[in-house]
């Protein structure tokens, strides 16, 4: 089945340690998201590709950053995690982006903790 | 400026309930798309509905409906005969036709809890 893939489902790293979060799809949609969402919180959105341009949301800290080396994966890097980055780390794609807004699938999210 | 308001935070029902969520958006724009998610435990968050500004037709589907009036920013999900299954939370959400990237904005959720 096509879908959206995030590993791991859970990932513990020590305060500074960086981390990387993966996300992969077969849906071949042009455009992946990551969210990030805190306990009991909305899924605040990070950042996103369409296709190979990065497009960053502008409150989101220097301390993500994200690559896409193909159009089926997409990686979060974590440089240097603080208490405060634990939470959900949800992946979404949709098909394309300019004239409307398609739907947005996510992926099953990665639980980070960070030590 | 965009806003999504999920007022009810938490929602607890006995199975068989009927259960209404609600949801009020705020935004400028006369193309805008509205959606629910669904959350269950698990945390990956499930697509249930779709909507544009320009079909205000309700929609059923199964137990699930909603009811869209623009005339009051709303657009309110309804469960019929709710299962525990049904427990979850549930994500109101909004992007607008021209806004970059596809944004979506979030309502805060509503978590629903059915009890058997």
């Amino acid at each position: 089945d096509a879908m959206v893939i995030q590993n791991p489902r859970y990932q513990v790293t020590q305060f500074g340690k960086p981390v990387t979060l993966s996300c992969s799809q077969t849906l071949n949609h042009n455009v992946m998201y990551w969210y990030q969402q805190k306990s009991s919180q909305a899924p605040k959105l990070l950042f996103h590709y369409y296709d190979k341009d990065f497009n960053n949301e502008a409150d989101t800290p220097d301390n993500f950053q994200s690559r896409r080396p193909n159009t089926s994966f997409c990686f979060l890097d974590i440089r240097s995690p603080s208490l405060g980055d634990a939470a959900m780390y949800l992946c979404a794609t949709s098909p394309r982006l300019a004239g409307g807004t398609d739907t947005q699938y996510f992926g099953p999210g990665t639980r980070l903790t960070v030590l | 400026a965009q806003k999504v308001t999920q007022a009810q935070t938490e929602i607890s029902v006995v199975e068989k309930e009927d259960v209404t969520l609600d949801c009020v958006y705020e935004t400028r724009d006369t193309t805008y798309y509205l959606f629910w998610y669904k959350q269950p435990p698990s945390g990956e968050l499930v697509f249930l509905i779709r909507r544009n500004s320009f079909d205000e037709q309700n929609e059923i589907s199964g137990r699930y409906s909603w009811n869209f009036q623009k005339s009051t920013s709303s657009f309110n999900f309804t469960i019929t005969a709710s299962q525990v299954v049904d427990s979850a939370v549930y994500f109101c959400a909004l992007s607008e036709a021209y806004n970059q990237g596809g944004k979506l904005i979030f309502g805060q959720g509503t978590e629903l809890s059915v009890k058997p």
